[in-house]
């Protein structure tokens, strides 16, 4: 299984809305990856876990939440986003190394904020 | 952090043409890489290029590094409308530890058939 699953692949969401992104790889990675992607720009990375743990947070604004449950699995928590929030979310994986070698992304989650 | 600039930041050629691809970097790394998206789908790993590589071949990609300019090519031989996409390539920022990937501004390649 080579794959990294995103869902929901579309979410529409409120201002006042608590939604939640998901991501699962069964790969046996240990390392895993939020980025963010606007139309026509390259994607940005938000959030960094390695073995579980936290490893890098991009000076990410609090209403965007990470979570990782177990080495499977990515959570990113969304509360009180703003319009400019809407974008392309990409979760991706890499097997733990001495460097980032190649990152196996899921097909995102289309994220619109109202 | 650091930022690739690809370019040009959009391509157009006809189907069976070589596409070009340039790449400048700012820090030291530890490899690059290069990435396609197709439009709204996520990113499909190409090839990777370590910093004591000049040179590698994949198929009809082949990829250079210059790592005194901190400048990469990507080079897609006899293309395919298939090929139509953005191109981005990515560095590692040089350290160590899974810190995952800086990406460029990217490439639009259109393939007219």
């Amino acid at each position: 299984d080579t794959e990294v699953t995103q869902t929901p692949k579309h979410l529409v969401m409120g201002m006042t809305n608590k939604k939640s992104l998901k991501c699962e790889q069964h790969m046996g990675h240990r390392a895993m990856y939020w980025y963010k992607q606007k139309a026509k720009k390259p994607p940005e990375l938000m959030f960094v876990y390695s073995y579980e743990k936290l490893s890098i947070n991009e000076s990410v604004p609090s209403r965007f939440s990470p979570e990782c449950p177990n080495s499977s699995l990515l959570n990113l928590h969304l509360h009180a986003l703003q319009p400019e929030d809407s974008a392309l979310y990409l979760c991706a994986s890499s097997p733990k190394r001495q460097n980032t070698g190649e990152l196996f992304f899921g097909e995102g989650s289309r994220l619109t904020v109202l | 952090s650091q930022q690739g600039e690809e370019d040009p930041q959009a391509l157009s050629i006809q189907e069976g043409e070589n596409a070009t691809m340039n790449c400048s970097y700012k820090t030291s790394i530890n490899n690059l890489q290069w990435y396609r998206q197709n439009s709204g789908r996520g990113l499909v790993h190409l090839i990777l290029i370590r910093s004591n590589e000049r040179e590698k071949h994949s198929g009809r990609l082949r990829v250079t590094l210059d790592t005194s300019k901190k400048s990469s090519s990507l080079l897609i031989t006899a293309s395919r409308a298939a090929d139509t996409a953005s191109y981005f390539c990515a560095t590692d920022g040089g350290g160590g530890g899974a810190d995952g990937l800086t990406f460029g501004k990217g490439t639009h390649l259109i393939i007219q058939p």
